[in-house]
């Protein structure tokens, strides 16, 4: 079946340093990904999307400049944590879309992401 | 705005036993449904979605949903549970025609603790 790989699944770093995530599609082109953010508990809460070629599209209230997505290629995506500090610790979870419109949405593994 | 509602946070079934989580959705068009299951520290996995067509769909794991329009429910069910069932099941609409056409809007999720 279709694999989404998603690297680091885990990094502890210091405040103020940048960090960057990747998100590979394996076995598949995805046009688009997805960018999720989930605390304790709680559901995914949808960052942004990612177009390949394009701008990332960012939800209300999320930090375009604090959150950096590049979709430079059919099967990467990557998000970079910028200036990074405790309260950006979280899981974050990236999906990929196979094919267009509601095609199923393939999820990578998690990064968990802890800022000390 | 399109809603998803998972009214039951936590759920302990015994092994073998049968199972229902809820699902509702608030939509204004025809919606899109899917039950994604996430194992801890993982990414989630698709179980089952309804585009259109038979009300009653199949998924991986023995699992199935039943889409009821006139109830706005999308629930899951199970006839008889395992133990590796145990994780976190969300449910999630779409799309979003508040942005990019294939958004996913998922519900708070409920977490299924099986007994021996």
């Amino acid at each position: 079946g279709a694999v989404v790989s998603q690297h680091p699944s885990r990094v502890i770093c210091k405040s103020g340093t940048s960090v960057k995530i990747e998100c590979r599609s394996l076995d598949f082109q995805a046009t688009t990904m997805f960018w999720y953010r989930q605390f304790p508990k709680q559901s995914l809460m949808l960052m942004a999307t990612s177009n390949e070629g394009s701008k990332a599209t960012y939800e209300q209230g999320v930090e375009k400049d604090k959150f950096l997505i590049n979709h430079a290629s059919l099967t990467l995506s990557t998000l970079t944590v910028t200036s990074a500090h405790p309260e950006d610790s979280s899981f974050y979870i990236c999906s990929a879309l196979q094919g267009e419109g509601l095609g199923p949405q393939h999820f990578g593994d998690g990064t968990r992401l802890s800022i000390l | 705005a399109q809603s998803v509602t998972q009214p039951d946070i936590h759920i302990t079934v015994s092994e073998g036993a049968s199972l229902e989580l809820r699902c509702n959705y608030s939509y204004g068009a025809t919606p899109y449904l899917f039950w994604y299951v996430q194992s801890p520290g993982q990414g989630l996995q698709l179980l089952l979605k309804y585009f259109s067509g038979d009300t009653l769909v199949q998924g991986i794991k023995g699992f199935e949903a039943e889409f009821k329009r006139s109830q706005s429910s999308f629930n899951l069910r199970k006839p008889s549970v395992h133990w590796s069932d145990a994780a976190e099941y969300f449910c999630a609409v779409g799309p979003d025609y508040g942005g990019a056409t294939n958004k996913l809007i998922f519900g708070t999720g409920t977490l299924l603790a099986v007994q021996p």
